[in-house]
């Protein structure tokens, strides 16, 4: 059982629509991450959350930190074909701790 | 170019050979991870180095041997390994354990 459970797994979408990934979790993380991979690529970290309630725009992309520090969401506005890649959620359970890394979520946004 | 650069990006192994993996960041990050990613799986920890310590080995099986010889380089030995450790090895490194990461492009190891 993965301590972070992302959905949907898989989403294909036309390019000029919204997406939405959710990472949801039983337990609460002091931070939470998210990174895209990119195919023959490592992870690229896009932002780390801290705060219940917390929301972070990077352009189209806005990042939702549950108020209970439980889950989190990654909205794209009007996605591009760049936008492709695996999207994936990290925590950590304190300060100090290593990473959870979620299952990840492939997203394919198509001209 | 991530500030984590590994070597080498493909590598093709029969399984009675012996090779490394390099990793190396100049970034001053403290911690220093090896992660194993194949397709369909999540990430998996492998090992995690604190100042050159080794603070944690997740269970990995004994043919993967690493080495922290200082803060800025981290290696992976390889020997008699199996097909299914097939893989995308990743190096990532991070000021403090939990901080965000950052990654290197990885190794595509295919074992024959």
């Amino acid at each position: 059982t993965q301590l972070l459970e992302q959905s949907p797994q898989f989403l294909s979408i036309q390019e000029g629509e919204n997406l939405t990934v959710y990472c949801n979790s039983s337990s609460v993380f002091s931070s939470l991450q998210w990174y895209r991979q990119e195919p023959g690529e490592g992870p690229v970290l896009l932002v780390t959350v801290v705060t219940g309630g917390e929301v972070k725009k990077l352009k189209r992309l806005t990042f939702q930190f549950g108020d209970a520090r439980k889950d989190s969401s990654l909205h794209i506005t009007a996605a591009q074909t760049g936008d492709t890649g695996l999207y994936l959620c990290a925590g950590a359970e304190a300060a100090g701790n290593k990473l959870t890394f979620g299952g990840g979520t492939r997203v394919l946004v198509k001209p | 170019e991530t500030g984590v650069t590994q070597t080498p990006r493909h590598l093709v192994m029969g399984m009675t050979n012996k090779k490394s993996l390099k990793c190396e960041q100049h970034l001053g990050h403290n911690a220093m991870y090896w992660y194993k990613q194949s397709a369909k799986k999540p990430l998996e920890l492998m090992f995690v180095y604190n100042f050159k310590e080794q603070t944690e080995n997740n269970s990995v099986p004994s043919r993967f041997s690493p080495e922290c010889p200082n803060s800025s380089h981290l290696f992976l030995h390889l020997h008699t390994l199996q097909p299914e450790d097939s893989a995308l090895y990743l190096c990532a490194s991070s000021q403090v354990e939990g901080a965000g990461y950052t990654f290197g492009s990885g190794t595509r190891l295919t074992v024959v």
